[in-house]
């Protein structure tokens, strides 16, 4: 099992560009989740995914959207890059109702310059 | 607002000795705890839990303790070893969002 993998792994943007981030599991997971991690501020919630065709806010959703077409994959897109989203974005995804644990993805370091 | 904090953001401890990762919370509607693990450029790994409903869950080495009415849990590894050198998060849970502290930094001196 490859477990949870996120492309691209690096990205350079210049501001008011687009992108997609992409995130795939193969544990047959129903939870996934984005978090962006910026220096001392820990890990924090962008948006995130209780099934299928499914997505709620996190607790910085602004400037992001989500989409779950399939259960395997979670998509964050971001349509007008700015420099305050330059961070390292991390995936996960956890089973439902077995364990609160999450998994996480490899993380993918975007600069927006 | 930062709901979860983790106040030191580094710790050395000499191997064998054992390293007592701190986290204060302040929102009392979380249900649940976990620590993480991370080393640099890969994602965190999960280490261990504990409901609210506990107040100690053990698992090999690693031994989490939940004081609720001081809103503290800790994180203690015995013995320390210099494999547990990373970064330690703990994080919170209420309804489908978790809450993550900034992460402290663990070197274990051979």
């Amino acid at each position: 099992n490859a477990g949870v993998t996120q492309t691209p792994k690096f990205r350079v943007l210049k501001t008011g560009q687009s992108m997609t981030l992409l995130c795939a599991q193969d544990m047959n997971h129903e939870y996934m989740y984005w978090y962006r991690q910026d220096p001392g501020m820990g890990l924090r919630l962008i948006h995130y995914s209780v099934g299928e065709g499914t997505t709620a806010k996190g607790e910085v959703p602004d400037g992001y959207n989500v989409s779950r077409l399939k259960k395997q994959n979670f998509l964050l897109g971001l349509e007008s890059a700015a420099p305050s989203q330059t961070s390292v974005y991390f995936c996960a995804s956890s089973y439902l109702l077995v364990s609160y644990e999450q998994y996480f993805g490899p993380g993918t370091r975007l600069t927006v310059t | 607002d930062q709901q979860v904090k983790q106040n030191s953001p580094s710790l050395s401890v000499q191997e064998g000795r054992i390293s007592i990762l701190n986290c204060d919370y302040t929102n009392s509607m979380f249900d649940y705890f976990l620590w993480y693990k991370k080393y640099p450029a890969e994602g965190p790994t999960f280490l261990i839990s504990i409901s609210s409903i506990k107040d100690k869950n053990e698992d090999g080495r690693f031994t989490v303790f939940l004081n609720k009415s001081a809103k503290h849990l800790s994180l203690h590894i015995v013995p320390s070893q210099p494999g547990d050198s990373a970064v330690y998060f703990c994080a919170a849970r209420t309804g489908n969002q978790f809450y993550f502290g900034t992460g402290t930094s663990l070197t274990v001196i051979p």
